[in-house]
């Protein structure tokens, strides 16, 4: 069974620490691994995906990088306006499985 | 552009009642899922929609529950003889197409008493 894990569950940062969020998962054939983000009472924002180990990709402050068993997503100098709960999912390759298995998510919050 | 628009933001029924939910994806895609938001679940994956193909139905947790999408848009996620443990957030989502990232709607939040 495809199994997502993220850790840390919650993760609390002075404004400008620099940290970075755990994905380790499971699954028959990784099609894809999905980073989303998402605010209180909204539906999650897409930030990266992530096909093959060894790829990374940047936006702003973050940056995701894959490797065959874990993702990491790394935060650089974080504002509070980067607090959110950060999930990770994947995509297994079986033809025709287009859901995502998702983590629990990183609940960070970055204090002024 | 617009994005993948969910109504109601907010329901409450009563147990036993039917419910329909909406979704409008975002013009142009032609995938589109249903996902469920429960507290200390996760996001689990109900149905998902391409094109004119059959369905994948494979998340769907009981007979109550059924989706439709007419003409390759709107889609309507049914749920009846409503439990208490529906109870949760339906979320949308839409893709261009199989294996690009499907981007949310924010949901409609089910409260079940």
């Amino acid at each position: 069974e495809d199994q997502v894990t993220q850790s840390p569950e919650a993760l609390r940062l002075q404004e400008g620490e620099s940290s970075s969020l755990n994905c380790s998962y499971t699954v028959s054939g990784l099609r894809g691994l999905f980073w989303y983000r998402q605010d209180p009472g909204k539906g999650p924002e897409f930030l990266f995906t992530l096909y093959s180990a060894g790829e990374e990709k940047e936006k702003e402050r973050l940056k995701a990088t894959l490797t065959k068993k874990e993702s990491f997503l790394h935060i650089t100098a974080p504002k509070p306006e980067d607090s959110a709960t950060y999930l990770c999912a994947v995509q297994a390759a079986p033809r025709g499985a287009q859901k995502l298995v998702f983590g629990q998510g990183t609940r960070l919050t970055i204090n002024p | 552009g617009a994005g993948v628009s969910q109504s109601p933001s907010n329901k409450v029924t009563e147990k036993g009642k039917d419910v329909e939910l909406r979704c409008d994806p975002i013009s142009g895609h032609t995938a589109l899922y249903w996902y469920r938001q429960s507290l200390g679940q996760g996001l689990e994956f109900l149905i998902y929609f391409q094109g004119n193909s059959a369905p994948d139905k494979s998340g769907l947790p009981s007979d109550r529950f059924s989706a439709e999408r007419t003409g390759g848009s709107v889609s309507t996620l049914t749920i009846q003889r409503t439990q208490q443990e529906d109870s949760a957030v339906y979320l949308c989502a839409s893709s261009l197409g199989p294996n690009q990232p499907q981007h949310f709607g924010d949901g409609t939040r089910l409260s079940i008493l």
